[in-house]
């Protein structure tokens, strides 16, 4: 069985540019979750999607992010324009259900290392 | 508010030294807990998780932790580290949702 996949892996981009990231979850799992990581910080959640609909958007910075998930698939993050604070690893997870974590795993991908310069 | 400290940035170990990962936790209730790890190139893996019942936990890869309530720790260990364990490891606390509150992490680096 295919992990979570992320493309890219890294990604240097001059401010004011725009990235787009994407995640590939696991086959048959309907929640997709994003998270970031600054450097030398904490893993920080971002938003959380049930099949194409976002179910909590609590932890994105700002509006310069935008995330989708046409069909419930693939996920993408875009951030437009792109600032300095914006660098970190992205990564992305994926589970079946979502009730607690004490019902589910989540599976991650191996993160989007983002440079911003 | 729930927390995690990693208390170490890096810690270093000889090849088949035993090995002590510290996390620290704060959460109102009864806690979930986690450890993952991330090894270069690859995705965070759950290497166990406590949920309730006996307060060692046993996982994959050799790693146990121990969920101590008094001490609202829950320290990874191991007891012989081979080089392939060089990677970084996150604890992670969470409860009744599904979002985990994540450590800082603690880089292992393995000395031949």
């Amino acid at each position: 069985e295919a992990g979570v996949t992320q493309f890219p892996s890294h990604s240097v981009i001059e401010k004011g540019q725009t990235v787009t990231l994407r995640c590939d979850p696991i086959s048959g799992h309907d929640n997709l979750y994003w998270y970031r990581r600054v450097m030398g910080k904490e893993i920080k959640f971002l938003l959380h999607f049930v099949k194409e609909s976002k179910q909590d958007e609590s932890g994105m910075p700002n509006n310069r992010f935008l995330a989708e998930r046409t069909g419930g698939t693939y996920s993408t993050l875009k951030v437009q324009p792109a600032e300095l604070e914006d660098s970190g690893v992205y990564f992305c997870a994926s589970s079946q259900v979502s009730t607690s974590l004490g019902q589910d795993t989540q599976y991650f991908g191996p993160g989007t290392r983002l440079t911003v310069l | 508010a729930q927390s995690v400290t990693q208390p170490d940035i890096h810690i270093t170990v000889s090849e088949g030294a035993s090995l002590e990962l510290r996390c620290n936790y704060s959460y109102g209730a009864t806690p979930y807990l986690f450890w993952y790890v991330q090894s270069p190139g690859q995705g965070l893996q759950l290497l166990l998780k406590y949920f309730s019942g006996d307060t060692l936990v046993q996982g994959i890869k050799g790693f146990e932790a121990e969920f101590k309530r008094s001490q609202s720790s829950f320290n990874l260990r191991k007891p012989s580290v081979h080089w392939s364990d060089a990677a970084e490891y996150f604890c992670a606390v969470g409860g009744g949702s599904y979002i985990p509150t994540f450590g800082r992490g603690t880089s292992l680096i393995v000395h031949p």
